[in-house]
């Protein structure tokens, strides 16, 4: 089925270590974005990439790098993990749909940094 | 910067009820979106409006794009148990097919102990 895949769905760290969230789609969007959900707070936006081989930062990039590795793939980087960012990870991919300009989310990672 | 006052925070549903939502901002859009999220998931498109006033609907929902482009309702007619979830409003200013969504709180639906 077409849509978004992202890897790991759970992951627990521990304060200091790093990790990278991998997102991949298959629906040859040019956009792709990262977002966090913390409880409360809706989804916020970390980081984007209107297209490949660009990136640009969200409302809370602090803490986190990205790559866009190709048109399919975009990933998210943790580089020293801490227990702020213990939260869900939902990465999106947006383009047109038939006639309906669309995100479509993945399934999300759930992320704890002890 | 951009700002989604969603209301109400949650809300419990007895089968059958209609249930209304809205979401209000500091500034105009031109693409309101609504999306349903279950426990575990990633949120699902319901409904995309694209022009003040526009009147939409997708089954049991409505939604409407308001005329000021500020602001957007979703009413749900007839609740079943299944509709119970987060509701989340979003406002997007599409340049092609990119823009960044701005995302309200989300609405809570639950059931009526």
């Amino acid at each position: 089925n077409a849509g978004v895949t992202q890897t790991p769905k759970f992951q627990v760290l521990k304060t200091g270590q790093s990790m990278t969230l991998q997102c991949a789609q298959d629906m040859n969007h040019n956009s792709m974005y990262w977002y966090r959900q913390d409880p409360g707070m809706g989804l916020r936006l970390i980081y984007y990439s209107a297209s490949e081989g660009t990136t640009d930062k969200g409302e809370v990039p602090n803490g986190y790098n990205v790559s866009r590795l190709n048109k399919r793939e975009f990933s998210l980087r943790l580089e020293s993990a801490a227990p702020s960012q213990t939260s869900v990870y939902f990465c999106a991919s947006s383009g047109r749909q038939g006639s309906v300009y669309g995100y479509t989310f993945g399934s999300g990672t759930r992320l704890t940094v002890v | 910067g951009q700002q989604l006052n969603q209301s109400p925070q949650s809300m419990f549903i007895q089968e059958g009820e209609d249930v209304s939502m809205n979401c209000t901002s500091s500034s105009i859009f031109n693409t309101w979106l609504w999306y349903k999220q279950d426990p575990g998931e990633g949120p699902v498109l319901l409904i995309a409006l694209y022009k003040a006033g526009e009147l939409t609907s997708n089954g049991r929902l409505t939604a409407q794009f308001g005329i000021t482009r500020k602001d957007s309702f979703l009413n749900i007619s007839a609740s079943i148990p299944s509709d119970v979830g987060i509701y989340f409003c979003a406002g997007v200013n599409y340049g092609g097919s990119q823009g960044n969504l701005i995302f309200g709180k989300g609405t809570k639906l639950s059931v009526k102990p």
